[in-house]
């Protein structure tokens, strides 16, 4: 099983629509983050926490919540999707040692009509 | 605007050559650099970092060069394999990451 599970791998929805994208880890990593890639844009970050009770905004968090239920889980949240939301997105961990790598989830590949 | 910038979006190299992908960035409060590596319907891995205070770290068949004065970073795969045919990403640490848009490398056999 990974490390790093997200779920759905892939989702279809139209605008306007509310989507929850669901991050679990199993590596004991306190710190969590929300990164979207598009082509020719590389991967941004959307949200981050360090901790349960740490939520911080990334580069590009307009039209994004995030919810973080438990160490192990990160939540990402489009509460009104629109199609320029179409991305790749991956949630990542690192711990506070060895804060400089990050472990990736395989990624939500999200299609807004 | 893109702090990490990988200018080639591709390359393409024989086995068993030696690859060069390099990136530069422009904030110079960055302090830990990194690459990472991903492969189609994967996340990225982390492949090798180097620390600001280094010029050069090696491991294995992977190099990373740093140039803090020219703000450029390189990573250098020799010998070249068609396993290592994916897209690396480079990125760049001071309080949170800052990744590069990438680059395709092609290992031809």
């Amino acid at each position: 099983d990974a490390d790093v599970t997200q779920t759905p791998r892939n989702r279809i929805t139209k605008t306007g629509k509310r989507i929850m994208l669901e991050c679990s880890q199993t590596k004991g990593h306190d710190r969590m983050y929300w990164y979207r890639q598009d082509p020719g844009l590389g991967l941004r970050l959307i949200y981050y926490s360090f901790d349960v009770k740490d939520i911080n905004k990334g580069e590009i968090s307009d039209g994004y919540s995030v919810s973080r239920q438990a160490q192990a889980k990160f939540s990402l949240s489009l509460e009104s999707a629109i199609p320029n939301q179409t991305a790749l997105y991956f949630c990542a961990t690192s711990d506070l040692v060895r804060a400089g790598e990050l472990f990736f989830g395989e990624g939500s590949r999200l299609t807004v009509l | 605007d893109q702090q990490v910038k990988q200018n080639s979006p591709s390359l393409s190299v024989q086995e068993g050559r030696i690859s060069i992908l390099n990136c530069d960035y422009t904030n110079s409060m960055f302090d830990y650099f990194l690459w990472y590596k991903k492969y189609p319907a994967e996340g990225p891995t982390f492949l090798i970092s180097i620390s600001s205070i280094k010029d050069k770290n090696e491991d294995g068949r992977f190099t990373v060069f740093l140039n803090k004065s020219a703000k450029h970073l390189s990573l250098h795969i020799v010998p070249s394999q068609p396993g290592d045919s994916a897209v690396y990403f480079c990125a760049a640490f001071h309080d949170q990451f800052y990744f590069g848009t990438g680059t395709s490398l092609t290992v031809i056999p």
